[in-house]
């Protein structure tokens, strides 16, 4: 069974502060992506990664930045966290096509 | 640009009743559907997918159409049962989309017993 994991499942910060989400995944697979959901606008994509150590923005960029210095692990770095990136967190792992999600971390910013 | 619309926004069924969510997406070069399930508090699940060489796929009461030439796609549920009561989630990828998967906006299903 697949698994995808993130490291917590909610976190409290205050504007300005540096947030730090990862996720890990164990499937040996070459894709992963960071979403975020909010109600009624679905999942948004921030930023996605095909290869260790490559990464490409998404349709929500601003904001965020990503590292993958390793093909399990994919980290959302927010620089300088703002009250409008409160939001629940969802990272995916997947081959070609299917994507499979980790818990998500629920993510106020104070 | 890439956009999948999903309609409706809500589904309210009466258990035993059929649900029928659809989505239209933009490029006719996509290629890859796939429908997720996500229950309160819970991340989405996978519950079934489609490729652009089948038209049709039944998974018991789930099945999932496509239809390449109006380019939409839809998911059907039979028989609901309360825990069928979710937001599901469409998504197309390929063409211009890429690799990537371009989600619609969700479908809370409620099914009321």
């Amino acid at each position: 069974d697949v698994k995808v994991t993130q490291s917590s499942r909610y976190l409290v910060k205050r504007t300005g502060e540096k947030v730090f989400l990862e996720c890990v995944q164990d499937m040996d697979h070459e894709n992963m992506f960071w979403y975020r959901q909010d109600p009624g606008l679905g999942l948004r994509l921030i930023y996605f990664s095909y290869d260790v150590k490559m990464k490409e923005k998404g349709d929500i960029p601003e904001g965020y930045s990503v590292s993958r210095e390793k093909k399990e692990r994919f980290s959302l770095i927010l620089e300088s966290a703002s009250t409008n990136q409160t939001s629940m967190y969802l990272c995916a792992g997947g081959g070609a096509d299917t994507q499979y999600f980790g818990p998500g971390t629920r993510l106020t910013v104070l | 640009g890439e956009n999948v619309e999903q309609h409706p926004s809500t589904l309210s069924v009466q258990e035993g009743d059929s649900a029928v969510i659809k989505c239209t997406y933009s490029d006719s070069a996509s290629n890859y559907f796939p429908w997720y399930k996500q229950e309160l508090g819970k991340r989405p699940q996978l519950i079934i997918d489609i490729r652009s060489n089948v038209g049709e796929k039944k998974d018991q009461r789930i099945a999932v159409t496509l239809n390449k030439t109006a380019k939409h796609f839809s998911l059907h549920i039979t028989e609901t049962q309360p825990e069928d009561s979710a937001v599901y989630f469409c998504a197309a990828q390929g063409g211009e989309y890429g690799n990537k998967l371009v989600f619609g906006a969700g479908t809370i299903l409620r099914v009321k017993s």
